[in-house]
């Protein structure tokens, strides 16, 4: 079955430094890969979108990365704040999904330090 | 303001009486979905929407009813809540139109079932 793994433990880091969070996932081929960021007690907010022909997405002080081969997208945040800390889920789609639906990973926990 | 409503955003109850929690979206998104958040398990779909009168099962249905009479409402209704239900919920939204169109998610409702 199709399976996404984001990293488990809290990710803590001091600010200024780069945040790299990863998602792995394996038994499928998703056309589309999403980056949310979740805070908490609220629902996901929408951060970016790669698709699969695209090697990175920049948006601001995030970089994403997908790498089909290695099935594995990863999360960049440069110059990392305080005000950056939350939970960040990524969220795939695939042309083979029924009801257009995301599968998401359950988040990884970033903690960003004064 | 484009947004997704639900409501309402804490719920107590007891085993077995019904509910419903109200979701409302102002940017004629065509395409309505239910979650689930337990902590361990990630964002979990209970029931999508395509269009109006048009739903379908996600991969958590059991004990769950929705509707779609109209584009902008798409209700969540427990029958017979049970213990196991206790959880975070998030009604979300997206065009159609763009399969890859990122979810915009409500504020979440944090049932309680006694």
């Amino acid at each position: 079955s199709q399976k996404i793994e984001q990293n488990s433990e809290a990710l803590n880091i001091q600010e200024g430094k780069t945040a790299t969070l990863t998602c792995n996932y394996t038994n499928y081929s998703p056309a589309y890969l999403q980056w949310y960021r979740q805070d908490p007690g609220r629902g996901p907010v929408f951060l970016l979108l790669i698709r699969e022909n695209e090697k990175e997405k920049r948006k601001e002080r995030l970089k994403v990365t997908f790498d089909t081969t290695l099935k594995q997208s990863l999360f960049h945040i440069t110059a990392s704040q305080p005000a950056d800390s939350a939970t960040y889920l990524c969220a795939l789609d695939s042309y083979y999904n029924q009801g257009g639906k995301l599968i998401f990973g359950q988040g990884t926990e970033l903690s960003v330090k004064p | 303001e484009a947004q997704v409503t639900q409501n309402p955003r804490y719920l107590i109850t007891v085993t077995g009486k019904k509910l419903t929690v109200t979701c409302s979206q102002n940017m004629n998104h065509e395409y309505m979905s239910w979650y689930r958040q337990d902590p361990g398990l990630g964002l979990r779909q209970i029931y999508y929407s395509m269009n109006v009168e048009v739903t379908d099962k996600g991969d958590v249905p059991e004990g769950y009813k929705v509707s779609r009479k109209e584009k902008r409402n798409f209700p969540l209704i427990l029958e017979s809540p049970s213990p196991n239900q206790t959880s975070l919920y998030f009604c979300a939204s997206s065009l159609l139109t763009q399969p890859h169109s990122p979810l915009h998610f409500g504020n979440g409702t944090r049932l309680t079932v006694t």
